[in-house]
């Protein structure tokens, strides 16, 4: 169980053109879902969080005009890069979990996507 | 901020030798999760630790939270090739969402 479908895996597009990303919890609904970004050898950054039916919170110096985060239902967030630039070139991966601070489950995340802007 | 700190940054070993990767808060944690990634995929969930001197085992691996919720490690004995990635230790840190912050990896690579 606790399946996190991300789609595409990988994609490649020109620069200034607007790339969506899915990702969808296949077998629970999420009520929360995260985005991160991944730099080679580094760690997973957050981007921001996605809650169903409200706006995404985006953490500190991540433009929410260039992200655009929509989690329209309780299985699906996606995440579009509008604009693109080849710095935005990276590994962006989502997770979900059904948040409930009284009862603690772990993040889990889809396989990612590996973005490559020319 | 709130960092981890997770050492070694990478590690090779034999296969069949044991080795443990630590990961370290400077705060106390709510909770402490260890997930293994292979290069340009998905985390794996390994086994979400909660609970201070908590200790939890899967097959060959085996995760530690200390007493003070500050410190885990992960050990893995009798290591084989199938074992090899990237472990990563996320961090909930009481955040109001409940996300979590990563330390920056360790790479284990097991020679056969």
């Amino acid at each position: 169980g606790a399946v996190v479908s991300q789609h595409p895996s990988r994609v490649i597009c020109k620069s200034g053109t607007s790339v969506k990303i899915e990702c969808r919890s296949l077998d629970f609904q999420a009520t929360t879902m995260f985005w991160y970004r991944q730099f080679p050898k580094q760690s997973l950054m957050l981007m921001a969080t996605s809650n169903e039916g409200s706006k995404a919170t985006y953490e500190q110096g991540v433009e929410k005009d260039k992200f655009l985060i929509n989690h329209a239902s309780l299985t699906l967030s996606t995440l579009t890069v509008t604009s693109a630039h080849p710095e935005d070139s990276s590994f962006y991966i989502c997770s979900a979990r059904v948040w409930d601070r009284g009862q603690s489950s772990p993040l889990h995340f889809g396989n990612g996507t590996r973005l490559t802007v020319t | 901020s709130q960092e981890l700190e997770q050492s070694p940054q990478s590690l090779i070993v034999q296969e069949g030798k044991n080795l443990t990767i630590n990961c370290t808060s400077s705060k106390t944690l709510y909770g402490l999760y260890w997930y293994k990634q292979k290069y340009g995929e998905g985390l794996i969930f390994l086994m979400m630790l909660q609970k201070g001197g908590e200790e939890k085992s899967h097959e060959k691996i085996t995760a530690k939270l200390d007493e003070k919720k500050q410190q885990s490690s992960l050990h893995i004995t009798a290591s084989q090739p199938s074992h090899a990635g990237i472990y990563l230790c996320g961090a909930d840190i009481g955040g109001s969402q409940g996300n979590l912050i990563f330390g920056k990896g360790t790479k284990l690579s097991v020679k056969p």
